[in-house]
């Protein structure tokens, strides 16, 4: 079965670069989530979009932003990166907004 | 907002035997409770969830149990397999508007031949 793509799935940046995740659901899934996970750490959710809609808003810094697409596949993008932005970023997908969470396989952000 | 503690952080249990972690969560509009495994470097993958109209479920060697009043809920893992070890995460949302998950700390399971 197909599952969320996530790219690229490992990235390497310098402090004050900027970088673009990108996460493809799975098909016919209309709700994207992003969650940040430190060494060690539990995923912590950062924002969702359900149709195109930004809809529910967690511990995201404000150098980051993220929107929805047309096609549902979702961007995060990150500026101004800082060393504790290292970590893995996942994206997980759903079909409605009420439904159970797909994880991706990670993109591994690393800032030198 | 939500808050999800997890116990115990590390559970070593001997192959066979039974696990059990244990969740409490803060937040009584939560509804939606699923537990996540999670291998070194990979991503967490569902095993099991329970909504709040349902108190217990059961797959397989896995169940979870659910008391809406005290605000807890476990999973059991019943004769334990060496591919059973990995990190185990408890998470809680409201289920609704595409609501964020908040997740425990982790327990991570050692299965002991």
């Amino acid at each position: 079965a197909a599952g969320v793509i996530q790219s690229p799935r490992h990235l390497i940046k310098e402090k004050r670069e900027t970088a673009t995740l990108k996460c493809y659901p799975i098909p016919r899934h209309d709700t994207v989530y992003w969650y940040q996970q430190g060494p060690g750490q539990d995923p912590q959710f950062l924002i969702s979009f359900y149709e195109k809609m930004q809809s529910d808003k967690g511990s995201i810094p404000d150098r980051f932003s993220a929107q929805q697409f047309s096609d549902y596949h979702s961007e995060l993008n990150m500026s101004s990166l800082e060393l504790g932005d290292s970590a893995l970023y996942f994206c997980a997908s759903s079909e409605g907004s009420q439904e159970t969470q797909y994880f991706g396989p990670g993109t591994r952000l690393l800032v030198l | 907002g939500e808050n999800v503690e997890q116990h115990p952080s590390t559970l070593s249990v001997q192959e066979g035997d039974s696990a059990v972690i244990k969740c409490t969560y803060s937040d009584s509009a939560s509804n939606y409770f699923p537990w996540y495994k999670q291998e070194l470097g990979k991503r967490p993958q569902l095993i099991i969830d329970i909504r709040s109209n349902v108190g217990e479920k059961k797959d397989q060697r896995i169940a979870v149990t659910l008391n809406k009043t005290a605000k807890h809920f476990s999973l059991h893992i019943t004769e334990t397999q060496p591919e059973d070890s990995a990190v185990y995460f408890c998470a809680a949302s409201e289920g609704g508007g595409a609501d964020g998950l908040t997740f425990g700390k982790g327990t991570h399971l050692i299965i002991q031949p």
